[in-house]
């Protein structure tokens, strides 16, 4: 069965410090993948996505993602981190099968110490 | 601000009863998805409506049904209430029919309490 997850439940990390938020799928063909971001009280944000062609993509707020096929992985990362990104984060697939169908992970809330 | 509505902002219900969220997307966006958010389920993508016809179906309970307008607003409207039901509704508009083809702008949602 199709399937999202996001192993991490909860990370906080110091403000300026790296960050990484794993996601991983089980799909049989290639997914389209989404980051979203949702702040307290507010909606989901699109943060990037990744439909085909390079594997390293490019996103708002100095975001970035990288799909690697082999580990069905596309895993969020931002070279140093801002209070402001504290905030639920959102891995989604969209998978073609018998209709279009949309799965979201269970969400990576992240907590940044100043 | 994402340029998607939605109304009301809270909602508190009786189980049993029906009620109606409204979304109006952002302009010129033809695409109306529905999601539904709770502790229990996680994000959840319920229908999705472009340009007035249903394009893609989620987990969408048979309770609850939605429709688009030719004003390209829509409704979800969810009936016989019960208490699972309550959660948090998100409605996104994009452009495109695609599902995720094009950027999807959210809502801020609707809380929809029933006691």
């Amino acid at each position: 069965a199709q399937s999202v997850t996001q192993p991490d439940i909860h990370i906080t990390v110091s403000e300026g410090a790296s960050l990484e938020l794993r996601c991983n799928y089980s799909y049989g063909a290639t997914p389209y993948l989404f980051w979203y971001v949702q702040s307290p009280g507010q909606g989901l944000q699109l943060l990037l996505k990744y439909f085909s062609g390079d594997t390293l993509v490019q996103g708002i707020k100095g975001f970035e993602a990288e799909f690697k096929r082999s580990q069905s992985s596309f895993n969020l990362r931002k070279p140093s981190v801002h209070w402001s990104d504290a905030a639920e984060y959102f891995c989604a697939v969209f998978m073609k099968t018998s209709y279009d169908k949309v799965i979201f992970g269970p969400g990576t809330s992240l907590s940044v110490i100043p | 601000d994402s340029g998607v509505t939605q109304t009301p902002k809270h909602l508190i219900t009786a189980t049993g009863q029906r009620v109606t969220l409204r979304c109006s997307p952002r302009s010129g966006d033809l695409s109306v998805y529905w999601y539904q958010q709770s502790l229990d389920q996680g994000l959840q993508f319920l229908i999705q409506y472009y340009n007035g016809e249903e394009r893609a179906k989620g987990n969408i309970l048979e309770r609850f049904s939605a429709q688009q307008f030719p004003d390209l607003h829509s409704e979800l409207n969810l009936s016989s209430l019960e208490l699972g039901d309550s959660a948090l509704y998100f409605c996104a508009s994009s452009f495109g029919g695609g599902h995720f083809g094009s950027e999807a702008f959210f809502g801020q949602g609707t809380r929809l309490t029933v006691v």
